[in-house]
């Protein structure tokens, strides 16, 4: 069975802090890495897709990298704002499957 | 684009009903996925079509549950009979083809059996 790992599975942090969590998965017959951001009450939406080692990308305050040798992908908020609370769930392209996602880390960020 | 649209919201049935929860995905989107959330297990992948052809359906946890995709525009998944523990939420998801393609999602259906 494919297992996507997140850490930590939630965490609290005060608005302005910056804050990062984990995904681990199994490094063979890696094709993509996907970041969803997944507010309450809504549906899960793509943040990032990366596909090569060393990839980095950024969208305002969030940003990921990529470890594919080893791995893992980072995500990381610069300066946590209370909009910010939100699951964040990364999943797995593996050659040939759907996505498979890890568990989420819940975000919650206080005033 | 509407996005992604599933049918019902809402569902509330009693042990034994037949159910059956309906998506629609994005105009010119090929690849289609089933997913159930629940505490436990979070987002788990039930069944994925390509071009409207079931491509993997591992996930679909028994014979109680099946899936069709008869057009591009259409899919549905059927539990027949449903038991309490289906309960969850049932989210469709469409993507343009390839792995590196995005999934999005639709609002999903939150089905209680009881």
């Amino acid at each position: 069975i494919l297992n996507v790992e997140q850490s930590p599975q939630s965490l609290h942090v005060q608005e302005g802090d910056s804050t990062n969590f984990t995904c681990s998965f199994p490094s063979s017959n890696f094709y993509a890495l996907h970041w969803y951001r997944w507010e309450t009450a809504k549906s899960p939406e793509a943040l990032f897709v990366m596909t090569l080692n060393g990839d980095e990308k950024k969208k305002g305050r969030i940003s990921a990298t990529l470890n594919t040798k080893e791995g893992y992908s980072y995500l990381y908020i610069k300066g946590s704002q209370p909009e910010d609370s939100a699951t964040y769930l990364c999943a797995l392209n593996q050659a040939g499957t759907a996505l498979i996602f890890g568990k989420g880390t819940t975000l919650s960020v206080s005033s | 684009d509407a996005g992604v649209i599933q049918s019902p919201r809402h569902e509330v049935t009693e042990m034994g009903q037949e159910v059956t929860l309906r998506c629609k995905p994005i105009s010119g989107h090929n690849s289609l996925f089933w997913y159930r959330q629940t505490m436990m297990r979070g987002l788990e992948l039930l069944i994925y079509f390509n071009n409207n052809v079931p491509i993997d359906d591992s996930g679909m946890p028994e014979d109680r549950f099946s899936a069709k995709m008869p057009n591009a525009s259409f899919s549905t998944l059927k539990i027949q009979p449903s038991e309490p523990r289906d309960s969850a939420v049932y989210f469709c998801a469409s993507s343009l083809e390839g792995s590196f393609e995005k999934l999005f999602f639709g609002s999903g259906t939150q089905l209680s059996v009881l």
